[in-house]
């Protein structure tokens, strides 16, 4: 199991300003993953952070629009850039523990833009 | 492209009812299940999760079945109640080094005392 903390819990931005969102394990994983939930819809998965190297974007999700870093086993940042109305989500954190057991979840963070 | 479906949508019952959520997708060449509760303003807590080598997985009033060949799974909830109210979620998660989880839209559960 995995005790995983995520800030800001909500925010309310502005068109056009980017926010970095943490998020903070309290055990070294291997695997940790960024999620996007929009409104009405099911998880979609956004990037797999790679811990030392570039993390990789699923189809739909880009580098400029959405970086990540990853500097240990134990955090991670996703910055929504250049926000619009249409990045209005709730942003999750995952990890993966031990491979192939169950993948974990932080409270996740409700981006509201106006 | 994996795609997963869960029905129904969103389901009501009285306390005490015995209950099944499904969920269904379309390859079955997946790792392992999961199924998730989410409560409102919350992430997901896992509830379950099958490998795909399993037929089933029980936790207290849970139990978990897959059926990889017709792409199939049910979360059968016992004797409900009302903090069991939340969205459940299903999640396949891909073969070999695909860590990617694919996820259904969820059944919202309300039991009502």
């Amino acid at each position: 199991s995995a005790v995983i903390s995520q800030k800001p819990s909500r925010d309310i931005c502005q068109r056009g300003t980017s926010l970095t969102i943490q998020c903070q394990v309290d055990s070294q994983v291997t695997m940790m993953f960024w999620y996007r939930q929009q409104p009405g819809q099911s998880l979609t998965l956004i990037a797999t952070a790679n811990q030392g190297s570039e993390a990789t974007y699923e189809s739909g999700f880009v580098i400029d629009k959405f970086p990540i870093s990853r500097p240990n086993l134990t955090f991670s940042t996703l910055t929504v850039s250049n926000m619009s109305p249409e990045d209005s989500s709730i942003y999750l954190c995952s990890v993966e523990v031990v491979s192939n057991q169950p993948q974990h979840f932080g409270d996740g963070t409700r981006l509201s833009i106006l | 492209k994996q795609e997963v479906t869960q029905i129904p949508a969103a389901l009501s019952v009285p306390e005490g009812e015995n209950l099944v959520l499904n969920c269904s997708f379309t390859d079955s060449a997946i790792y392992n299940l999961q199924w998730f509760r989410q409560d409102p303003g919350k992430g997901l807590t896992s509830l379950l999760l099958i490998q795909s080598s399993q037929r089933e997985q029980t936790s207290g009033r849970l139990n978990a079945s897959l059926d990889k060949s017709s792409g199939r799974s049910t979360l059968y909830i016992a004797a409900s109640q009302p903090g069991d109210s939340a969205t459940y979620l299903c999640a396949c998660r891909g073969g070999g080094s695909n860590y990617k989880l694919t996820f259904g839209k969820g059944t919202l559960l309300t039991v009502n005392p």
